[in-house]
């Protein structure tokens, strides 16, 4: 089955400091990725869509100059949180996708738990 | 906009227990619905879905069939197993394929003890 990979896995930093997240569809290439983020008992609420070689779209609500997305190939896309505070503290989760018509199945990473102190 | 409810949990069953856990949605249009598992420690993985009404998905002797009528998607089970403890989230997405974002339901912690 097509797997997607996220690194790291978890990452404190300090607040002010921006971290890079990976996320890599290992086994297929991925027109479109998903970044999605969760709370404690929450849902994931998108984030963003990201396609290859174009700018994200980014849901209403997110601040698309905090949350940097650049999907550079169709095996790869980073997400950088710029100047980081405490209160981006939480699960950041992909997912890939063939983007083919009539195909809806999303594959997701296992997530990246970030703490900012 | 799109939002998806499914119940509160945690869910604690016996073993060889019936399962029911409900999702009703609210959409524009025709979603497609999916109902995602996530093991402890694991990502999301697809466990069934449907993409129009009347459609039953399943997988794993899960099912759960899209009815349109009553904007639902209940997930069922006949007999659970320890390894089903997991928690389930119920998701739907704009029809005509894989383009777009879902929208997840709050997620279901069930537990299964022997």
């Amino acid at each position: 089955g097509a797997v997607v990979s996220q690194h790291p896995s978890w990452v404190i930093c300090k607040s002010g400091t921006s971290v890079k997240i990976e996320c890599r569809s290992l086994d297929f290439q991925a027109t479109t990725m998903f970044w999605y983020r969760q709370f404690p008992k929450q849902s994931l609420m998108l984030m963003a869509t990201s396609n290859e070689g174009s700018k994200a779209t980014y849901e209403q609500g997110v601040e698309k100059d905090k949350f940097l997305i650049n999907h550079a190939s169709l095996t790869l896309s980073t997400l950088t949180v710029t100047s980081a505070h405490p209160e981006d503290s939480s699960f950041y989760i992909c997912s890939a996708t063939l983007g083919l018509a009539g195909v809806d199945t999303q594959y997701f990473g296992p997530g990246t738990r970030l703490t900012v102190l | 906009g799109d939002s998806v409810t499914q119940m509160e949990g945690p869910v604690t069953l016996s073993e060889e227990a019936f399962l029911t856990i409900n999702c009703t949605y609210t959409a524009t249009g025709y979603p497609s619905l999916f109902w995602y598992v996530q093991y402890p420690g694991e990502g999301l993985q697809l466990l069934l879905k449907a993409t129009k009404a009347d459609d039953k998905g399943s997988n794993k002797g899960f099912e759960a069939t899209y009815r349109k009528e009553t904007t639902s998607f209940h997930l069922e089970k006949g007999s659970v197993q320890v390894s089903d403890s997991a928690v389930y989230f119920c998701a739907l997405g704009d029809s005509g394929g894989g383009a777009d974002g879902l929208t997840f339901g709050k997620g279901t912690h069930l537990i299964i003890q022997p």
